[in-house]
């Protein structure tokens, strides 16, 4: 069974520190894991991948992430936040299923982002 | 290249009445799915459809729902005799092949029941 637990509901963080989303997961399947933005009342925006290549993986604006297989974890990193990272972060796991890729989402975390 | 795109984006019914959500997917993409996203929680898979076909509709609810994806023209999201209960945002996803590890979402349509 595939799922998704983000610790934290709330993180907040001021502007020019760092930020530390963190994701722990379960697959039966070796995963393909991501994480998405949405900003309020907006769409959901990749920010990086994991697709079985290179265990730190640079996304966009800054982000990163590290797939630890052995702690099932992904989560998520960027050295200095930003205001305008203020946003809704998710964790998600893709697993296949009836011949696709289901998605697993996280239940999401709110960074707020201090001046 | 236009991303996935949905409309309406936000659609206000009374209670009893139909709605229907349109998603149109990337040019050259022939894998839908729909997924729900109800207040403070993450999204929920609903139904994963190809060209004429639905191929898994494990989390559709099992009645007033259901979701199509014809030969020509966008998929369609449609849920019949709306209940507060359906008030959520529901966001469309495409793929190029249904074993591509990523989706491209859309920006998601938000349906309000007064």
């Amino acid at each position: 069974a595939q799922s998704v637990t983000q610790l934290d509901s709330h993180v907040s963080v001021s502007e020019g520190t760092p930020v530390l989303l963190r994701c722990n997961y379960s697959s039966s399947y070796s995963p393909s894991l991501f994480w998405y933005v949405q900003h309020p009342n907006k769409g959901l925006q990749l920010l990086l991948k994991y697709t079985s290549a290179a265990t730190l993986v640079k996304g966009i604006n800054g982000f990163e992430a590290e797939f630890k297989k052995s702690e099932t974890s992904f989560h998520l990193t960027k050295p200095s936040a930003h205001m305008s990272d203020a946003a809704e972060y998710f964790c998600v796991v893709s697993a296949p299923g009836n011949n696709f890729n289901k998605f697993y989402f996280g239940s999401g975390t709110k960074l707020n982002v201090k001046p | 290249n236009a991303g996935v795109m949905q409309n309406p984006r936000h659609l206000v019914r009374r209670g009893g009445q139909e709605a229907r959500l349109r998603c149109s997917p990337m040019k050259g993409h022939s894998h839908v799915y729909w997924y729900r996203q109800l207040p403070e929680e993450g999204l929920k898979f609903m139904v994963y459809l190809q060209k004429e076909n639905i191929i898994d509709e494990s989390g559709m609810p099992k009645e007033r729902f259901s979701a199509e994806f014809p030969k020509e023209g966008p998929s369609i999201l449609r849920i019949q005799q709306v209940v507060r209960g359906d008030s959520a945002a529901y966001f469309c996803a495409s793929s190029p092949t249904g074993g591509a590890p990523e989706a491209f979402f859309g920006q998601g349509t938000r349906l309000t029941v007064v």
